[in-house]
């Protein structure tokens, strides 16, 4: 059972919107959690990256949030562009075993003009 | 795409072949990594390695093999291809620090038919 969701599975929004999207996760304890954006047929890319103990780290017009307590973090997509348009994944890194990483299975986002 | 190159890009191949896909970096980092990403999961861990010669499973290992001779390539090998292995293949590549980033690849796309 995978043990990040991400919701909703797909969202389409119109250029210049906000939205949000949004990670519960399971993996506890964890060691930090990460959203990658991956562009249709290319590899993913980071935008963010919060320890258990930070709230909220922003990278222009990207702001994701943590709550480590309810276990859920989302990612905040302001005035949105025609480049964001994309896959967003949520990716929770465990404390133990180094290399265990745990990848949600992603928002498709698709913004339209 | 960091310094990586993956080859080949796309591939068809028959039931019963033996495939090899190659992974290049030109950064230098220690650790690599190959995984597969299918519709309705998340990036999966195949194979890793954490040094020249030293490699280790991920959660999807079964039939599939790596080599990294060199610091700088880290093959797949698909030693009998099965459909089941139609997937696109994504090559990673991280420093060893305390964030452990992870520098993704453009993605092979493998057909098995």
């Amino acid at each position: 059972k995978n043990q990040v969701e991400q919701s909703p599975q797909s969202l389409i929004i119109l250029e210049g919107k906000n939205c949000t999207l949004q990670c519960n996760y399971t993996v506890s304890p964890f060691s930090n959690l990460r959203w990658y954006k991956q562009d249709t047929g290319r590899g993913p890319v980071s935008l963010t990256i919060m320890t258990f103990s930070e709230n909220t780290k922003s990278n222009g017009r990207y702001t994701a949030t943590l709550d480590a307590d309810t276990k859920q973090s989302s990612l905040h997509i302001t005035a949105s562009q025609l480049s964001d348009s994309a896959s967003y994944i949520c990716v929770v890194r465990h404390i133990e075993g180094y290399q265990k990483v745990t990848f949600g299975i992603g928002t498709k986002l698709q913004v339209i003009p | 795409d960091a310094g990586i190159t993956q080859s080949p890009r796309h591939k068809v191949t028959e039931t019963g072949t033996p495939v090899t896909l190659r992974c290049h970096q030109t950064e230098n980092h220690r650790y690599m990594y190959w995984y597969r990403q299918d519709p309705g999961h998340g990036l999966r861990l195949i194979h890793y390695s954490y040094g020249v010669k030293d490699t280790d499973k991920g959660e999807v290992s079964d039939g599939y093999s790596v080599s990294r001779s060199k610091t700088e390539d880290f093959l797949l090998t698909l030693e009998s291809a099965t459909s089941s292995q139609t997937s696109v293949y994504f090559c990673a590549i991280s420093p060893r620090d305390s964030y452990n980033e992870q520098f993704f690849g453009p993605g092979t796309r493998l057909t098995v038919l």
